[in-house]
């Protein structure tokens, strides 16, 4: 079955400057890598998303990369704020129906004023 | 925040007892999950389900159960047989693909930790 392997688990930045989260991934066929922000004592939620089909995809300060020959995707974010300490989730799956998510363990950030 | 909650937000549970937490999502979509996430963890899927009246087991269905008698409902059962049920809980659920929708978010509920004593 699919593994996700994220890094690093904890990830303290200057507010300003940028954070990039890494994750790999060992099932080839997975074609749908989500990122989750999750504060503290609150639900998981959705900041952006890219399918196998796209190499690169931004939204505002937010942009992810993914490397399918490497099986590797990634998380940036520029110009940080403290609103985006928290901890950032990766997953992927297999989109067939249901959407059987696997996570990686997380990435706490930390955003130092 | 609507759309999906669970209840109780906190729920404490004695050794050898079976427990309960409730899923409900008004939000029409035809797919509901339950994870489970420890501390410094990420999220392991429990039990999934595409429809009414089926479900799959996940990577860790060990000790739990779960019913899907109604599309708005999907409560998960932690039972006497989970050896380590403290933990945070969190349902999800989604739109499948194949209804011309090309976004398939998950979208979460509040969780419930549980806590056993």
């Amino acid at each position: 079955g699919e593994n996700v392997e994220q890094h690093p688990s904890t990830l303290s930045v200057q507010e300003g400057d940028s954070a990039v989260i890494k994750c790999t991934y060992s099932d080839s066929a997975s074609n749908y890598f989500p990122w989750y922000k999750q504060e503290l004592g609150k639900r998981p939620q959705l900041i952006i998303d890219i399918r196998s089909n796209v190499g690169e995809k931004k939204d505002q300060r937010i942009a992810v990369t993914l490397n399918k020959t490497a099986k590797h995707f990634s998380l940036h974010i520029t110009e940080t704020q403290p609103e985006d300490s928290a901890v950032y989730f990766c997953a992927a799956s297999i989109i067939q129906g249901a959407q059987k998510l696997v996570f990686g363990q997380g990435t706490r950030l930390t955003i130092n004023p | 925040d609507g759309g999906i909650t669970q209840s109780p937000k906190y729920l404490f549970r004695k050794e050898g007892q079976n427990v309960t937490l409730s899923c409900e999502q008004n939000l029409n979509h035809d797919a509901m999950y339950w994870y489970r996430q420890d501390p410094g963890q990420g999220l392991r899927l429990i039990y999934y389900s595409q429809i009414v009246n089926d479900f799959q087991k996940g990577d860790i269905a060990e000790g739990y159960s779960v019913s899907r008698e109604k599309k708005e409902s999907f409560p998960l059962t932690v039972t006497s047989a989970q050896k380590n049920p403290t933990a945070f809980y969190l349902c999800a659920s989604s739109t499948l693909i194949g209804r011309g929708l090309a976004y398939n978010e998950q979208f979460f509920g509040p969780g419930t930790r549980l806590t056993v004593l």
